[in-house]
């Protein structure tokens, strides 16, 4: 059963506009989200993170934004840039070193 | 510093083959981890190390083994290899409850 999910398999975007992805869990014990992003025939590479104790954080053009009541996150970026087109993973852990994955939303930023 | 490295980057076997899948870190990180990726299903957890010569099942376990006997080295076997088991292997290791960094992947057919 999946605990974090990625409800939405794709995004298309225009260039220098806004790019939202979202992210919902079911466990609440999670206290700990990172978001990754993956370029094809690459590993995932670290993007930005979010403790429990905060309900956003931000670098440079991302920012991701926490509802522990809802049980849902989200990743902004702007301006998306034709570099961002790629697959996003939502992840959480549960106060420890053990990451769960949500599925991923393969984002394509338009020209 | 090379980060984290897989060897090899391919490899196709046949159903009952068995091989061994490499992953080094130079990053002096106590943990690491080997994930699967297959489409719609994000990345799995199938084995971790939380330091050299420890290992635990995480998700997806079953057909695979796994052996720290160095802390830089992480190294996944598969004894009798299944179709089942054709996916993209991701390695990774951490300090902790942080972010994780991954290798750059192995494409794995099994025929």
């Amino acid at each position: 059963d999946q605990q974090v999910k990625q409800n939405s398999p794709s995004l298309s975007v225009q260039e220098g506009r806004i790019s939202i992805l979202n992210c919902d869990y079911t466990n609440s014990m999670f206290d700990y989200f990172l978001w990754y992003k993956k370029y094809p025939a690459e590993g995932p590479t670290f993007l930005i993170s979010i403790s429990s104790i905060k309900d956003k954080n931000e670098d440079g053009r991302f920012t991701v934004f926490l509802n522990k009541s809802a049980k849902h996150l989200s990743l902004h970026i702007v301006p998306s840039q034709p570099g961002d087109s790629a697959v996003y993973f939502c992840a959480a852990s549960e106060n420890d070193y053990k990451l769960s994955f949500g599925a991923g939303t393969t984002v394509t930023v338009r020209a | 510093n090379a980060g984290v490295t897989q060897t090899p980057k391919f490899r196709v076997l046949k159903t009952g083959q068995s091989m061994t899948l490499l992953c080094a870190q130079d990053m002096n990180h106590e943990y690491m981890y080997w994930y699967r990726q297959d489409p719609g299903m994000g990345l799995r957890l199938i084995h971790y190390s939380v330091g050299e010569g420890t290992t635990a099942k995480g998700e997806v376990p079953d057909g695979y083994n796994v052996s720290r006997l160095k802390k830089q080295n992480f190294l996944l076997g598969l004894e009798s290899a299944a179709p089942s088991q054709t996916s993209v292997y991701f390695c990774a290791s951490s300090y902790g409850q942080y972010e994780q960094f991954f290798g750059p992947g192995t494409r794995l057919t099994v025929l």
